[in-house]
């Protein structure tokens, strides 16, 4: 039982360099999210994706691109890393679209740690 | 603007004394209320959630928290404290305005138990 599977776990970058965080889960579900986490800033969506085919900004989307490859598959892309966007990636997946979160569950990986330097 | 406050970043407990967690809210309309548990290097599981049923809900891991409307607080409580239990807890609400239902994280609140 799997869930959420992201990768890489850790990721050390230099300034400018590109990387792409992969995001797979197991569970059928329709949307996926991708959120950063800072210190005393708890988390914060990036971008969501509420079918196969879609995508759409949230709060924070500056600096960052998304695919939604297919059902299971939801990655994040830094084109060009800043030290500002070292943090630690969560994805999420949930079974019902995000207009309908407050019945909904979602369910988080483990998440990928991101140091820029 | 819909907001979360969690008022502690850290609370220390003993093993076996009850432990609260104090979060506040503010919301223009109905929220739904949730409260998320992560333990080191995993990522965020759900404790419990508030959907306008019952104020007092139930969670796993003997975990429970009490909406209380007038004073725009979700408190999470648990009577014993268990080791397992050192985590950071997340309150989150979802404002029920309609449309997209954003997720607000509050920043975290870091429980450590000791023997």
């Amino acid at each position: 039982n799997a869930g959420v599977t992201q990768t890489p776990k850790f990721q050390v970058l230099k300034t400018g360099q590109s990387m792409t965080l992969q995001c797979a889960q197991d569970m059928n579900h329709n949307s996926m999210y991708w959120y950063r986490q800072d210190p005393g800033m708890g988390l914060r969506l990036i971008y969501y994706s509420a079918s196969e085919g879609t995508t759409d900004k949230g709060e924070v989307p500056n600096g960052y691109n998304v695919s939604r490859l297919n059902k299971r598959e939801f990655s994040l892309r830094l084109e060009s890393a800043a030290p500002s966007q070292t943090s630690v990636y969560f994805c999420a997946s949930s079974e019902l679209p995000p207009g309908q979160l407050a019945k909904n569950i979602q369910y988080f990986g483990a998440g990928t740690r991101l140091s820029v330097l | 603007a819909q907001s979360v406050t969690q008022l502690d970043s850290h609370v220390s407990v003993s093993e076996g004394t009850p432990v609260l967690l104090r979060c506040n809210y503010s919301s223009s309309y109905s929220p739904s209320l949730f409260w998320y548990v992560q333990h080191p290097n995993k990522g965020l599981q759900l404790l419990l959630k508030y959907t306008s049923a019952a104020t007092l809900v139930k969670g796993i891991n003997g975990f429970e928290a009490e909406f209380k409307k007038s004073e725009t607080s979700f408190h999470l409580t648990k009577p014993s404290a268990h080791m397992s239990d050192a985590a950071e807890y997340f309150c989150v609400v979802i404002p029920s305005s309609g449309g997209y239902n954003k997720l607000i994280f509050g920043a975290g609140t870091r429980l450590a138990v000791h023997p």
